[in-house]
């Protein structure tokens, strides 16, 4: 079935520094997600974005917290400067349309530990 | 506000036995319900969902579940489970959201199939 590719899949950065997490939606997908998971918690939504813009957004996705598809490339989740609490499971999703009862596809994560 | 609640952080089933996962949300308007699974280094698949008519549905690989709006419950199950069904299963709701998909997650119950 379709995939989404999330790169890289671990990431280790010190507190303070920028990182990028890197997504590979479904091809011809037009909505675009990040969900975070914390360690024995539930996955939360961050944020969705369509057409170039971010439709919405959680009490989550802090200031600190960026993203953009610059020309039908990466979707991208940068966070600047991290923060030890951003230590988590960040999931990339895709889907055709945006309808409640759309299928999304995810991708497999990638692990961010912040030091 | 909307939440799911998974009571079983983990089910242990020996090969060939049935499997019954057990979901309840809390949402005020109708729910659209659905269940992901993730299988190891993988993304998140949707095995099922519902969001109106038979209350019974049926999904992939012979699982399927009953929605019980009396009970806000969304029970996922399968009459004879095998090895590969080893997995981390969510249940998911979809509440009203004008700005494109955002799903509310259950903590997700992990499945263990001895052989």
């Amino acid at each position: 079935g379709p995939k989404v590719l999330q790169i890289p899949s671990h990431q280790i950065i010190d507190m303070g520094q920028m990182v990028t997490l890197n997504c590979d939606p479904v091809s011809n997908h037009l909505y675009f997600y990040w969900y975070k998971q914390i360690l024995g918690q539930q996955m939360e939504f961050l944020v969705n974005f369509y057409n170039g813009k971010v439709m919405e957004k959680s009490k989550l996705f802090k200031d600190q917290f960026s993203v953009e598809r610059p020309d039908g490339s990466y979707f991208t989740l940068k966070i600047q400067p991290t923060a030890l609490e951003d230590s988590a499971v960040y999931f990339c999703a895709s889907s055709s349309q945006g309808a409640r009862a759309e299928t999304l596809y995810f991708g497999s994560g990638t692990r961010l530990t912040v030091l | 506000a909307q939440s799911v609640t998974q009571p079983d952080a983990r089910v242990t089933v020996s090969e060939g036995a049935s499997l019954q996962l057990r979901c309840k949300y809390s949402y005020s308007g109708t729910p659209y319900l659905f269940w992901y699974v993730q299988y190891p280094r993988q993304g998140l698949q949707l095995l099922l969902k519902y969001y109106s008519g038979d209350p019974v549905v049926q999904g992939v690989n012979g699982f399927e579940a009953e929605f019980s709006k009396s009970n806000s419950s969304f029970h996922l199950r399968k009459a004879s489970v095998h090895w590969s069904d080893s997995a981390v299963y969510f249940c998911v709701l979809s509440a009203t959201n004008s700005a494109g998909n955002k799903l509310t997650f259950g903590i997700g119950t992990r499945v263990l199939v001895r052989p």
